[in-house]
Formats: structure tokens, sequence, C-alpha cells
């Protein structure tokens, strides 16, 4: 399968334990994002990559949550002291940008890390 | 600041009726990007359709068809004759263009759950 992986698809834990997920994208992708959806909405950014270097983070992006991506190819979301209002799917998404322009602007997405704060 | 609004949280039609979902969105850029994405209930994402700021031409594809209006900053997505299968939720987003012409986030509506009955 080529397509954009995340790991883990499922991961329980305590309030206040730390967690760590892992995207791997499509591999000739330089973009990386990463978006986290609740329940009845849609995506909200968190941030992105493009290849190694983090070009934009949001605000919803406390000091709890940090994002590498250090070779420009997988990337790890970790939440730090994990709070029950974290509880969300996480999603990663790849996509190909040419500066040049030619690009679909398609991003193709993960099946998403679903975290559960207990 | 970007926003999209779908109004419509949910719509129900029969099979092969034609449905139109709404997407209104707010933007002070003067070039932006627009798409509508499908999450089908198995939750990956699926890319549909990108449209330019300055490309105001519809676009047909199969039963699908997207009419954008920057008039009315609308761009709206019709199913013709709707089968079982397009039942999902649909994502309008925005991206303003970033260094003149590439992508910047994606800012997602809420969606619109659409459920066709056979």
């Amino acid at each position: 399968d080529t397509g954009v992986s995340q790991d883990p698809r499922h991961k329980i834990t305590k309030r206040g334990q730390n967690v760590t997920f892992r995207c791997d994208p499509i591999s000739e992708h330089n973009r990386l994002y990463w978006y986290r959806q609740t329940l009845g909405q849609g995506p909200e950014f968190l941030t992105y990559f493009q290849n190694e270097a983090q070009l934009e983070k949001s605000r919803l992006l406390s000091d709890r949550f940090s994002a590498e991506r250090p070779k420009g190819s997988f990337s790890t979301l970790e939440i730090q002291r994990t709070e029950q209002g974290d509880s969300a799917m996480y999603l990663c998404a790849s996509s190909l940008e040419r500066t040049s322009g030619g690009s679909t602007g398609e991003l193709f997405f993960g099946e998403g890390s679903r975290l559960t704060v207990l | 600041a970007q926003k999209v609004t779908q109004a419509q949280t949910e719509i129900s039609v029969v099979e092969k009726e034609d449905v139109t979902l709404d997407c209104v969105y707010e933007t002070r850029d003067t070039t932006y990007y627009l798409f509508w994405y499908k999450q089908p209930p198995s939750g990956e994402l699926v890319f549909l359709i990108r449209r330019n700021s300055f490309d105001e031409q519809n676009e047909i594809s199969g039963r699908y068809s997207w009419n954008f209006q920057k008039s009315t900053s609308s761009f709206n997505f019709t199913i013709t004759a709707s089968q079982v299968v397009d039942s999902a939720v649909y994502f309008c987003a925005l991206s303003e263009a970033v260094r003149g012409s590439t992508l910047g986030r994606l800012y997602f509506g809420r969606g619109t759950q659409l459920t066709v009955w056979p």
C-alpha cells in the first residue's frame, strides 16, 4: 500500500500521560500536514511541513503539542500531559507541492489515529 | 480571516434524486483555492476537486458538478441521480495562497452529512 499510513490507529490513555503518533506520507510528497477532527466537526489545522521545515503552526497547538519531521520523510506528533479535551481523531495528510505551479492541490489523507483520553 | 460555512448539517434524499450541497466562504485574499472532500463511513478523506479563485468556470465530472460564484462567495456541489454509495460527509475547504501560488493551510467547513436511501 503506497498511501499515507498512520500509527497507531487507536490509542487509549489516561489523563496526564504522553502519547506519540507517527505518520508515513506518500514517499515523493514534500508536504505533510497534521489535522485534528472531533465528532461532528471538520478537520482543524494543526501544523504542516515542507520537507523537514515546519512552515506553520496553529494557535491550537499548545506547548504540550510538538511535531517533527526530522528527515523530511515520516513525521511524529507528540502530546504531553494529555487532557480529556485532546480526545479526537488526528489526521495526517501529504501532498506534492511544486513551487513552479502545476500542483493539483490534492491532499492525500491517512485513516487517522483516534485518541481517547480517560 | 478565512472561514467556510456549510449551513446544511444533514441532508437525506432518496436514490436518483439530485442534491446540492452549499458552501459559502470568506477570505480577504485575492488568490485562493476551494476544495471539496468526501469522508465516507470508513473515515478517510477523499479529494474531489480543487478550484482556483481566478477560474470561475463550472465543472462537471460524471454525476458531480460544481458551481463557483465569486459574487456570492459560494462553491456549491451538486450530485445528480444520487446513489446509496454517495452517502458520506462532504467537506468544503478553503486555502489561501502562500508565496503567491502555493497552498497554505486548509480551512474546512463543518461538513454536510448526506444520506441517500434506496
